[in-house]
């Protein structure tokens, strides 16, 4: 099955410095990578995705990557702010017998000191 | 709109007993899935279920089992629970390829 590594564990960055998640997957039928903030006490929130056909996109402060041939993705927030600080989940989707698999990575601990 | 709605928030149960939690999903999905996330830990899947049947499962005990309603809302029980059942359950609805979670329910057993 599909093996999602997600690094560094914790992360701790000044603000209004980048922050940087990178996370490897291992099944090539994987198309689909969202990333989830997830705040103490509440569940993981998509914050952004992308699909295999796409090599970066952006959303404000926060992008993805995505190196298919590498397989492997990250995460990039630049201009961290405190409210910043939470986890983050990457994920690697694939569709497989009609519905949809997902894999979540370990997680990371952002912290951003003001 | 609300998105996906879970209950309880918190649990607390003892050692071999039964539980059950609920979810109702975000308005116009039509697929639940259940994860188990331990603490400091990824969400790990347990099960999703689509047209009221459970169509895949991750690698969880028979002690974890599942419905889903006509109306889309699910409920996933445990039976004999175990300390190491302790976790946060998470719902994620979705309607396509994006997952919406809810907040969780926080599970204690002791």
């Amino acid at each position: 099955g599909e093996n999602v590594e997600q690094h560094p564990s914790t992360l701790s960055v000044q603000e209004g410095d980048s922050a940087v998640i990178k996370c490897t997957y291992s099944d090539s039928a994987s198309n689909y990578f969202p990333w989830y903030k997830q705040e103490l006490g509440k569940g993981p929130q998509l914050i952004i995705d992308i699909r295999s056909n796409v090599g970066e996109k952006k959303d404000q402060r926060i992008a993805v990557t995505l190196n298919k041939t590498a397989k492997h993705f990250s995460l990039h927030i630049t201009e961290t702010q405190p409210e910043d600080s939470a986890v983050y989940f990457c994920a690697a989707s694939k569709r497989s017998g009609g519905y949809q698999k997902v894999t979540f990575g370990t997680g990371t601990k952002l912290q951003v000191i003001p | 709109d609300a998105g996906v709605t879970q209950s309880p928030t918190h649990l607390i149960k003892t050692r071999g007993q039964q539980v059950t939690l609920r979810c109702s999903p975000k308005s116009g999905h039509d697929t639940v899935s259940w994860y188990q996330q331990a603490l400091g830990q990824g969400p790990q899947f347990i099960f999703q279920y689509y047209e009221e049947e459970e169509r895949q499962r991750g690698n969880f005990p028979d002690r974890f089992s599942g419905h889903q309603f006509p109306n889309y809302s699910s409920e996933l029980n445990v039976n004999a629970l175990l300390l190491g059942d302790s976790a946060l359950y998470l719902c994620a609805s979705s309607g396509g390829d994006g997952y919406t979670f809810g907040s969780g329910t926080r599970l204690t057993v002791v």
